[in-house]
């Protein structure tokens, strides 16, 4: 069965420092690999996935991560915070057998961003 | 295309009424998901349909929570009787037939149960 593991439930950085938003995952074929991002008081919205092309994937508002199959990892980056990105960041997998249809995901991590 | 749409957007009641909160997912999408989401146990995800007929209903809390979805354009979410418990903001969520695809949230029905 797939899973998702965020480390830490809270992250805080200082304005213009890197972020670094940390995921793993297990899946017994390659997954495909998604980060969403919910502001207060809002929905999820995708900041970007991986889907089996380019390893480094690029997303919306500066931020990235990276597929490595090696040490099951998919974590998010940032080279500088705005305080805009105080918000709770999900890592999810896709789910394969069964159905086939839905999104595991992890616990989340809420970024705060000091001035 | 004007995304997920969930109604209403904030609903108050009281313990043991019933409550019915409502989507209109996005136009072609074959995946309707519904969520919970709480301070203490996070989202969670409550059922999904694919092509209207219910695929895992295993995180429906209790017999008092049903969903249904009689056509491809809307699905609700009952509760009957509501809880105090039953607090949270509950998500709805789309998707195409790939699994590689973007599953899109609405903005949530903030439900508070007095």
């Amino acid at each position: 069965a797939q899973s998702v593991t965020q480390l830490g439930s809270h992250v805080s950085v200082s304005e213009g420092a890197l972020v670094l938003l940390r995921c793993n995952y297990s899946s017994s074929v390659p997954p495909y690999l998604f980060w969403y991002v919910q502001y207060p008081n809002q929905g999820l919205q995708l900041l970007l996935k991986y889907t089996s092309a380019a390893t480094l994937v690029k997303g919306i508002n500066g931020f990235e991560a990276e597929f490595k199959k090696s040490e099951t990892s998919f974590h998010l980056t940032k080279p500088s915070a705005h305080m805009s990105d105080a918000a709770e960041y999900f890592c999810a997998v896709s789910e394969y057998g069964g159905s086939q249809g839905n999104l595991i995901f992890g616990k989340g991590t809420k970024l705060s961003v000091k001035p | 295309d004007a995304g997920v749409i969930q109604s209403p957007r904030h609903e108050v009641t009281e313990m043991g009424q019933e409550v019915t909160l409502r989507c209109k997912p996005i136009s072609g999408h074959d995946y309707l998901f519904w969520y919970r989401q709480t301070m203490m146990r996070g989202l969670e995800l409550l059922i999904y349909f694919n092509n209207n007929v219910p695929i895992d209903d295993s995180g429906m809390p209790e017999d008092r929570f049903s969903a249904k979805m009689p056509n491809a354009s809307f699905s609700t979410l009952k509760i009957q009787p509501s809880e105090p418990r039953d607090s949270a903001v509950y998500f709805c969520a789309s998707r195409t037939g790939l699994l590689s695809d973007t599953q899109y949230f609405g903005p949530g029905t903030r439900l508070t149960v007095l």
